[in-house]
C-alpha cells in the first residue's frame, strides 16, 4: 500500500523559520515532489528531491532521507503570502510513468 | 507560454445529473492527468494519458466517472450521474519530461463541483 503523512496544520510567525515534515511508505520511489497550493488555486511545483540530501532554492529548502521514508521542507523569512497547504507527494517506481501520490496536505498559517 | 486550461471554473448540479469537464493541457504536453481534490485531502489521480492512450486508471470509479482525449491533445472528464460525495476540485495536470527536462507536472485552476 502507499501511505504519505504530513502533520494537518501548523502556524508561525513572519519572519521566522517552519519545518514541514513528510514521511512515506510506498511500493516504489522515484522521487518526491514538493508542491504549494494558496486556497482556492491549482498546486504549484516547489521542489523535487530524488537522491538523498538538501536541495536550497532561495528561502526554501527541501531534504530526503531515502533509508528513512523522510523528507522535510524548509522556509526561511515567512513572509504572510507563505499561508497555504504545502503538498508532499511520491513519485512511483514502475507501473505508470510519472504516477504521484500526494499526502493530505500541511495547512500553513503566518501570523504577524 | 500558455498554462493547462480547465472550463467550466465552477458547476453546481443535482444528484444524479450528468457534468462535463474540459481540459487543454500546456502544447506539446504527452502526458495528461484528472485528480479529484476533496475539501483537506491532496489531490487523487483519478486517470493518466499518454498522448491518446490511458496509462492508469485504477482508482477511477468506472460505473459513473469516464474521461476520453482523443486526438491526443484536450480532455473530457464526465460524471453520469452524480452523487454527493463527488462534490470536490477536478483538477488537470500536464507533463512532458522531454520538453521540460523536469518530471515537474503543471496543474490548472481546477473546476469545483458541488452536488446537491
Amino acid at each position: 500500500g502507499q501511505n504519505i503523512d504530513q502533520p494537518t496544520e501548523m502556524t508561525a510567525t513572519e519572519g521566522a523559520i517552519v519545518q514541514i515534515n513528510c514521511t512515506y511508505q510506498t511500493s516504489g520511489f522515484n522521487g518526491l515532489f514538493w508542491y504549494q497550493q494558496h486556497a482556492g488555486e491549482a498546486p504549484t511545483f516547489l521542489s523535487y528531491n530524488v537522491l538523498d540530501g538538501l536541495e536550497e532554492k532561495g528561502r526554501f529548502s527541501s531534504f530526503l532521507s531515502r533509508s528513512k521514508g523522510y523528507s522535510y521542507l524548509l522556509l526561511k523569512e515567512l513572509q504572510m503570502k507563505d499561508s497555504a497547504s504545502y503538498l508532499c507527494a511520491v513519485r512511483l517506481r514502475g507501473g505508470a510513468t510519472n504516477k504521484l501520490i500526494f499526502g493530505t496536505g500541511t495547512l500553513l498559517a503566518v501570523q504577524p | 507560454e500558455a498554462g493547462v486550461a480547465q472550463s467550466p471554473r465552477y458547476k453546481i448540479i443535482e444528484k444524479r445529473q450528468s457534468v462535463a469537464f474540459w481540459c487543454n493541457p500546456i502544447s506539446g504536453h504527452a502526458t495528461l492527468y484528472w485528480y479529484q481534490q476533496i475539501l483537506g485531502q491532496g489531490p487523487k489521480l483519478l486517470i493518466q494519458f499518454q498522448n491518446n492512450g490511458v496509462v492508469d486508471d485504477s482508482q477511477l470509479p468506472k460505473d459513473r466517472f469516464s474521461a476520453e482525449r482523443l486526438k491526443g491533445v484536450d480532455s473530457t472528464l464526465k460524471i453520469q450521474p452524480a452523487k454527493l460525495e463527488d462534490s470536490a476540485v477536478y483538477l488537470c495536470a500536464s507533463s512532458s519530461p522531454r520538453l521540460t527536462g523536469s518530471y515537474e507536472q503543471y496543474f490548472g485552476p481546477g473546476t469545483r463541483l458541488t452536488v446537491t
